[in-house]
């Protein structure tokens, strides 16, 4: 079975431009999570999707992320436009809807955004 | 406010040498949850475990062992006998009651090299 995937691995834009994120979690998993890792700091929650609805994005940081998940499969977090504080790690992360309640989240790799 | 704090940023050992992760959390609710995750070179944080406010039992897992002492508010993680395999980031993680299913709390992460 195919883990959560997250593309790409490596996104390097200068300020003011635009990058997209994707993530696939894993198959049948209705919840998808993204959080975000500033260098140096601790792993933020951004949101939490139930499918195609937003739960909870409370820790989206500004009007500048957009996060979709058109259909309740794959899931886009867009940056526009980018800013140098916006450099970081962003995960993704999915769970059936028991194991959300218990906190296993199946993590992806991450996406490494560098802002110049 | 609700807070995790691994004070350790670093730590190395030899293999074969036990090593305790401290994890100290602050939170004003009386339900809550705690977590350990790893994060392995591959970079997608793996989930270890998952205790509730309500069980200060302590856990062994193989190597892996935890201690929940609410009186001290600390989760700590300790491995015996380490193994190469070990090394890793370790992130400790906390929910409160109210928090929404995936939005954790995460500690700053504890880099564990384990040198042969």
């Amino acid at each position: 079975e195919a883990g959560v995937t997250q593309f790409p691995s490596h996104s390097v834009i200068e300020k003011g431009q635009t990058v997209t994120l994707r993530c696939d979690p894993i198959s049948g998993h209705d919840n998808l999570y993204w959080y975000r890792r500033v260098m140096g700091k601790e792993i933020k929650f951004l949101l939490h999707f139930v499918k195609e609805s937003k739960q909870d994005e409370s820790g989206m940081p500004n009007n500048r992320f957009l996060a979709e998940r058109t259909g309740g499969t794959y899931s886009t977090l867009k940056v526009q436009p980018a800013e140098l504080e916006d450099s970081g790690v962003y995960f993704c992360a999915s769970s059936q809807v028991g194991g959300a309640i218990i906190g296993e989240l199946f993590f992806g790799e991450g996406s490494r955004l560098t802002v110049l | 406010a609700q807070k995790v704090t691994q004070a350790q940023t670093e730590i190395s050992v030899v293999e074969k040498e036990d090593v305790t992760l401290d994890c100290v959390y602050e939170t004003r609710d009386t339900t809550y949850y705690l977590f350990w995750y790893k994060q392995p070179p591959s970079g997608e944080l793996v989930f270890l475990i998952r205790r509730n406010s309500f069980d200060e039992q302590n856990e062994i897992s193989g190597r892996y062992s935890w201690n929940f002492q609410k009186s001290t508010s600390s989760f700590n993680f300790t491995i015996t006998a380490s193994q190469v395999v070990d090394s890793a980031v370790y992130f400790c993680a906390l929910r409160g009651y109210g928090g929404s299913q995936g939005n954790l709390i995460f500690g700053k992460g504890t880099k564990l090299s384990v040198k042969p």
